[in-house]
């Protein structure tokens, strides 16, 4: 079955400290892979997006993302994390064929402190 | 650009009551997707559009729930009747076709709707 895996429920990271939020998938093919952000009461926003050529994808609000086709996965970052990153991180992979379904993780909590 | 607009925000009902929610997307945006967010899960895709054409339904459950986009622009999700296990947000998202890469375009969400079934 195809799926989405991210396997930290919270990411606990001091402002200013480098941040990784993990993704990795099961999806036949090379799927389209997307990163979305959402802040209390409101709905999913938009981050980056992975489709083709360079394997550092680069996004909103200084994110960036990194494909790794033999390790399926696509792990987010960002260099210097701020108090205003706190939010809840959705990876999604989308496939390339039949119904092109779109598939989201169930989510990782990203904590800041100050 | 005026964002997706979803009503009603907040909606408690009694189980076995039906509810209606509405969305209207981005102007221009020829897909419409209806997704279910319980609570610590992410969204799951119920049914998407294409025009006023539906592409994927298989996750609907049908025998309970509906969804029209009739003239191709907004849309109405409807549950009847209400179970308890369908207490979640309602989120609506739409997207636009591009040319390279017409599946690869990212989504544009409303704020949803927080449906409560007591």
């Amino acid at each position: 079955a195809q799926s989405v895996a991210q396997p930290e429920d919270q990411v606990n990271v001091a402002e200013g400290n480098p941040l990784t939020v993990k993704c990795t998938y099961s999806v036949s093919g090379n799927p389209y892979l997307f990163w979305y952000v959402q802040y209390p009461n409101r709905g999913l926003q938009f981050l980056l997006k992975y489709i083709t050529g360079d394997n550092l994808v680069k996004g909103s609000y200084g994110f960036e993302a990194e494909f790794n086709k033999s390790q399926t996965s696509f792990h987010l970052k960002k260099p210097s994390a701020l108090v205003s990153d706190s939010a809840l991180y959705f990876c999604a992979v989308r496939e390339k064929s039949g119904t092109y379904k779109y598939i989201f993780g169930t989510g990782t909590r990203l904590k800041v402190l100050a | 650009e005026a964002g997706v607009a979803q009503s009603p925000r907040y909606k408690i009902i009694e189980k076995r009551q039906s509810v209606a929610f509405w969305c209207n997307p981005i102007s221009g945006h020829a897909t419409l997707y209806w997704y279910q967010q319980i609570l610590g899960q992410g969204p799951k895709l119920l049914i998407q559009f294409q025009n006023n054409g539906v592409v994927d339904d298989s996750q609907l459950p049908k025998d309970r729930f509906s969804a029209e986009r009739l003239k191709g622009v907004d849309s109405t999700l409807k549950i009847q009747p209400a179970k308890l296990e369908d207490s979640a947000v309602y989120l609506c998202a739409s997207s636009f076709a591009s040319g390279g890469y017409p599946q690869a375009v990212e989504q544009f969400f409303g704020p949803g709707t927080r449906l409560t079934v007591l």
